[in-house]
């Protein structure tokens, strides 16, 4: 059983598209994460969720918008794309928020072209 | 303004070597310390963790030594082995409702 899923794997899509990716989460956790891992392998939070509750919304572009229709299912749309926005996005959840005990997702390598 | 900074970049231990990665952070308001492992094509995963009221921690090969008064934390890989050849994080958080800050991570390769 996967613990924390992402969909998809892989996106290859042209500039100014709109796409979502998907995540779900079967740990129970109460809180879910997007991170942003560049080129050179930064990881940076971009968004959490608490009991669907927005909790954390860093400096990202409003083309970025995170969806949570339940505690277990955390989704990111992203519209308009361009160039930049190529990288690995994770999911990730956690019991509480404060850092704990994350679980990631494999993640999924977005590409634009 | 990067709150955890880690270094070196990149490093190359030979098998049976020790490997040993620092990371210092600014805020003092940060309270739990872990360390993440990241395998090519998959996402991070927690390695072993410390909280400020103790200066190491150590589970089978993996140990975490801890300096508060330094900011400054470390992970040592004891008999290094070339299936450790992987991607290293620290990271630190602080209070509820904040989510675990990165350093820039280290790339090690261990030779056999």
């Amino acid at each position: 059983d996967t613990a924390v899923s992402q969909t998809p794997k892989y996106l290859v899509t042209q500039m100014g598209n709109d796409k979502s990716i998907k995540c779900e989460q079967n740990l129970g956790h109460d809180t879910m994460y997007w991170y942003k891992q560049d080129s050179k392998k930064f990881l940076k939070i971009m968004f959490s969720y608490n009991n669907k509750e927005l909790i954390i919304n860093e400096t990202v572009p409003n083309r970025f918008s995170p969806k949570s229709p339940d505690k277990a299912h955390l989704n990111l749309h992203i519209n308009s794309l361009e160039l930049g926005d190529s990288a690995v996005y994770f999911c990730a959840s956690s019991q509480s928020t404060g850092g704990l005990g994350y679980t990631f997702g494999s993640g999924t390598r977005l590409t634009v072209v | 303004q990067q709150q955890v900074k880690q270094s070196p970049q990149s490093l190359i231990v030979q098998k049976g070597g020790i490997s040993i990665i620092n990371c210092a952070y600014e805020n003092t308001a940060f309270d739990y310390f872990p360390w993440y492992q990241q395998f090519p094509g998959k996402g991070p995963a927690l390695l072993i963790a410390i909280r400020p009221d103790v200066s190491e921690k150590k589970e089978g090969r993996f140990t975490i030594s801890f300096n508060k008064s330094a900011k400054q934390f470390s992970l040592h890989i004891m008999d290094s082995q070339p299936g450790d050849s992987a991607t290293y994080f620290c990271a630190a958080s602080g209070q509820a409702g904040t989510a675990l800050i990165f350093g820039k991570g280290t790339t090690l390769s261990v030779s056999s």
